[in-house]
């Protein structure tokens, strides 16, 4: 699973309200990322990183912000939290082998009501 | 990056192998054809990878045609655990971000 946990694992949060979830790895990967999953549109990319403090917008950024102060964090922020983005978030990791794999996480629930 | 084509579901027998077939007729040579699978709400798993020699590890084998238009996941004795879609990823291979796009997959479905 290459030591990556998320936190929460479920959240239940209203509208309006800002939400962090938490993406920690182990293993010292420089790229990280957090995509989104919902029915009908597959895994969608939201942001990710290339290392400690940097940052890019994947397809899906509006309304959510990222931060990355240490190599194992990677954390995902929705300021103000709307029932559209009630989804299951998964982080991930690339590894440094020849191919570049990535390795995900075991997700995050976000119910927004 | 180039698109490939699975079948939305497949049927498979508990011990029987799984064959399943991705088409990607416009890759381009430096793509890499990648295989993930996801387990009923749980995180994708990568399972192998291969550029246009015929791949095998612990979790599958993976056969890519010599014109490398298409290829096959084989997993040699499905299990119930097998059940999950998995999807057929071409990428090219590269320093910088490796932003994978993940399509609808193949719903495979192992019967006891």
């Amino acid at each position: 699973d290459a030591g990556i946990t998320q936190s929460p694992r479920h959240k239940v949060t209203e509208t309006g309200t800002p939400v962090t979830l938490r993406c920690h790895q182990t293993e010292n990967h420089r790229y990280m990322y957090w995509y989104r999953q919902d029915p009908g549109h597959g895994l969608r990319l939201i942001h990710y990183s290339y290392g400690v403090k940097d940052t890019d917008k994947g397809e899906v950024s509006d309304g959510y912000s990222v931060s990355r102060s240490k190599t194992e964090d990677f954390l995902l922020t929705l300021e103000s939290a709307t029932s559209s983005q009630t989804s299951v978030y998964f982080c991930a990791i690339r590894t440094s082998g020849k191919a570049y794999e990535q390795y995900f996480g075991p997700g995050t629930r976000l119910t927004v009501t | 990056d180039a698109k490939t084509t699975q079948p939305t579901s497949m049927d498979c027998a508990e011990g029987r192998a799984a064959n399943l077939p991705c088409n990607h007729s416009t890759i381009s040579g430096n793509e890499y054809v990648y295989w993930y699978r996801q387990i009923h709400s749980q995180g994708p798993q990568y399972i192998i990878h291969g550029l246009k020699n015929n791949e095998t590890n612990e979790m599958a084998s993976l056969i890519i045609t010599e014109d490398r238009k298409s290829s096959t996941l084989i997993l040699p004795h499905a299990t119930l655990r097998d059940t999950a879609v998995y999807y057929c990823i071409v990428r090219a291979v590269y320093q910088g971000a490796q932003k994978l796009v993940f399509g609808q997959g193949t719903r495979l479905t192992i019967n006891p």
